[in-house]
């Protein structure tokens, strides 16, 4: 089955700096790949997601990145807020079906 | 849109007692449903794929009479924890995605169960 590593687990940056979590991936057949963002006691939300023919996605502040070829793929947060405080989770798939999620990044920004 | 609750939002229960959670879709039919499971500050783990009008496909390790999914109709999944043990305390998270070619799942909020 799909293994997802991710790394850091933790992650504080100061306000306005960037944070850069990173996640791998075993299954070469995986081609889908969200990220969420999880607050405490809430429900996961998604914040951006990459198929596997693409190789970048941005969102205003937010973007990911995708190398196919070495099975890793990575959240990138610019001017970083407060309010981006979170634990971060990727997550790897083929065609949306069963999601196998990384470990966790807890990100603290520090104001 | 793509609106998922689950009840009950918390449970507490004595030991052997067996408990019943729902996972809705609200605005949206979901012919695929998922169950999760996280411990505190840890990752979700999948415990199991729900299909509207078929049995569930379970990850290796769960055992499928423990954790007993049904998904009668296309905006309603359970989960029942069957004889539950204080082990089995956990926060249980379902997920449903809107039609066999949509790839996001849209999560609930969450159902803290607390085994006496």
């Amino acid at each position: 089955g799909e293994n997802v590593e991710q790394h850091p687990s933790t992650l504080s940056v100061q306000e306005g700096d960037s944070a850069v979590i990173k996640c791998t991936y075993s299954d070469s057949a995986s081609n889908y790949f969200p990220w969420y963002k999880q607050e405490l006691g809430k429900r996961p939300q998604l914040i951006i997601d990459i198929r596997s023919n693409v190789g970048e996605k941005k969102d205003q502040r937010i973007a990911v990145t995708l190398n196919k070829t070495a099975k890793h793929f990575s959240l990138h947060i610019t001017e970083t807020q407060p309010e981006d405080s979170a634990v971060y989770f990727c997550a790897a798939s083929w065609g949306g079906n069963q999601f196998y999620f990384g470990t966790g990044t807890s990100l603290t920004v520090i104001p | 849109g793509a609106v998922v609750s689950q009840h009950p939002s918390r449970v507490i229960c004595k030991s052997g007692t067996s408990v019943k959670i729902e996972c809705r879709s609200l605005d949206f039919q979901a012919t695929t449903m998922f169950w999760y499971r996280q411990f505190p500050k840890k990752s979700l783990m999948l415990m199991a794929t729900s299909n509207e009008g078929s049995k569930a496909t379970y990850e290796q390790g769960v055992e499928k009479d423990k954790f007993l999914i049904n998904h009668a109709s296309l905006t309603l999944s359970t989960l029942t924890v069957t004889s539950a043990h204080p082990e089995d305390s956990s926060f249980y998270i379902c997920s449903a995605r809107e039609g066999s070619y949509q790839e996001t799942q849209y999560f609930g909020p969450g159902t803290r169960l607390l085994v006496l």
